[in-house]
């Protein structure tokens, strides 16, 4: 049962340089999510895709993008990477279209990222 | 806009303590409510959830109600142990429309003791 799988695990990254975070998912859900766990502040959520084709802004955005080609990738893109984005970084998906299981989200196991 | 408020921690407890981490929230409609357990080294994993006010989700002994008229969903259990030791996501989800993204609070640390 492979679920959501993330690669890296773990990057140290020069800042400057660009990195790209990779997230599959085998469960043919259509929502996607990448949120960013830091100390003191939680979950907050990067940038989100309700389904393939599609993305949408949530709550901390700037320097990342993603990209929805697919049902089952949903890359983050850090263009140039900066110190404060040292983070543990989450993918998460759901099948929000199924009834009463929107909000039930799987996540990764995490990549963590240092920028230096 | 939407928000979580969890107790903060870290909570420390014996063995077969009892536990309650306190959550409110502020939002406009009906939001469904959940909680979020994550282990070390791993991601989130849903624990329970409740949809419409005074419903109980419960799991793995514990319990939570969703609690309209204070806004809140505390989480509950009778007795820990050592295999709790997590950290302890309260979220919500605004009800209706397209919108399926999560709201968390900044997570509860707890640790068992044997």
């Amino acid at each position: 049962i492979a679920g959501i799988t993330q690669a890296p695990t773990s990057q140290i990254l020069a800042a400057g340089r660009r990195m790209t975070l990779r997230c599959t998912q085998d469960m043919r859900h259509n929502a996607m999510y990448w949120y960013r766990q830091d100390l003191g502040l939680g979950l907050r959520l990067i940038h989100y895709s309700n389904t393939a084709g599609t993305t949408g802004k949530g709550e901390v955005p700037d320097g990342y993008s993603v990209s929805r080609a697919n049902t089952d990738d949903f890359p983050l893109t850090l263009a140039s990477a900066v110190p404060s984005q040292t983070s543990v970084y989450f993918c998460a998906s759901s099948d929000s279209k199924a009834s009463g299981r929107a909000g039930e989200l799987f996540f990764g196991e995490g990549s963590r990222l240092t920028v230096l | 806009g939407d928000s979580v408020t969890q107790m903060e921690g870290p909570v420390t407890l014996s063995e077969e303590a009892f536990l309650t981490i306190n959550c409110t929230y502020t939002a406009t409609g009906y939001p469904s409510l959940f909680w979020y357990v994550q282990y070390p080294g791993e991601g989130l994993q849903l624990l329970l959830k409740a949809t419409k006010a005074d419903d109980k989700g419960s799991n793995k002994g514990f319990e939570a109600t969703y609690r309209k008229e204070t806004t809140s969903f505390h989480l509950e259990k009778g007795s820990v142990q050592v295999s709790d030791s997590a950290v302890y996501f309260c979220a919500l989800r605004r009800s209706g429309g397209s919108n399926y993204k999560l709201t968390f609070g900044k997570g509860t640390l707890l640790t068992v003791n044997p």
